[in-house]
């Protein structure tokens, strides 16, 4: 029972377009969601995340929409650089609960430059 | 030290053997985590230790899979006769408090049972 989902493995972008990643989720307890982005040989790293009350989160190049009702996320980077060729990962937690992180499959991104 | 530490980064063993990896938290988290990742998959989550304990060890697939967190800190997990399907990247987080902090990923040890 694959509770998160991302359904793309891959997304191809130019250099300075927009990159979107989309995430579904289907489990309504979960009020907390984050991107990590891992690097070939290393750990995901925290990129950003977003609480449920929340429908949109901003840092700099990347935000995190986020739609309860649909239950889906996505994450959109502007303008893409080619170091943010990387696996992303969507995650989800209940925050009431013991803090586990419920992963997708990952998409990788490739932007070109 | 700076980071979450994970020993060894690479581990190949015999179908049968006993294995075990080492997580070293960042100093003064609280709460350590353990995933698996198979190929192609994202982390999946294995236990949870809050301090000495064990909080939640719902992932852990089978009984021949147990962590060990004796002192708060350094955290050990092992596996009993091990089989080719725990081939995998084992990923260790650590976070300051728990669930509602944000958790830090080691580089992961690769595991490669033959």
């Amino acid at each position: 029972d694959q509770q998160v989902k991302q359904n793309s493995p891959s997304l191809s972008v130019q250099e300075g377009r927009i990159s979107i990643l989309n995430c579904d989720y289907t489990n309504s307890m979960f009020d907390y969601f984050l991107w990590y982005k891992k690097y070939p040989a290393e750990g995901p790293t925290f990129l950003i995340s977003i609480s449920s009350i929340k429908d949109k989160n901003e840092d700099g190049r990347f935000t995190v929409f986020l739609n309860k009702s649909a239950k889906h996320l996505s994450l959109h980077i502007v303008p893409s650089q080619p170091g943010d060729s990387a696996v992303y990962f969507c995650a989800a937690k209940r925050t009431s609960n013991t803090g586990k992180l419920i992963f997708g499959q990952g998409t990788t991104l490739q932007v070109k430059p | 030290g700076a980071g979450v530490s994970q020993t060894p980064s690479n581990k190949v063993t015999e179908k049968g053997k006993y294995v075990e990896l080492r997580c070293d938290p960042i100093s003064g988290h609280t709460a350590l985590y353990w995933y698996r990742q198979s190929l192609g998959q994202g982390p999946e989550f294995l236990i949870y230790f809050q301090g000495t304990g064990a909080a939640d060890d719902s992932g852990l697939p089978n009984d021949r899979f147990f962590a060990v967190r004796p002192e708060g800190s350094v955290s050990t997990l092992k596996i009993q006769r091990t089989e080719r399907g725990d081939s995998a990247v084992y990923l260790c987080a650590s976070s300051l408090q728990g669930p509602n902090t944000e958790a830090f990923f080691g580089q992961g040890t690769r595991l490669t049972v033959v």
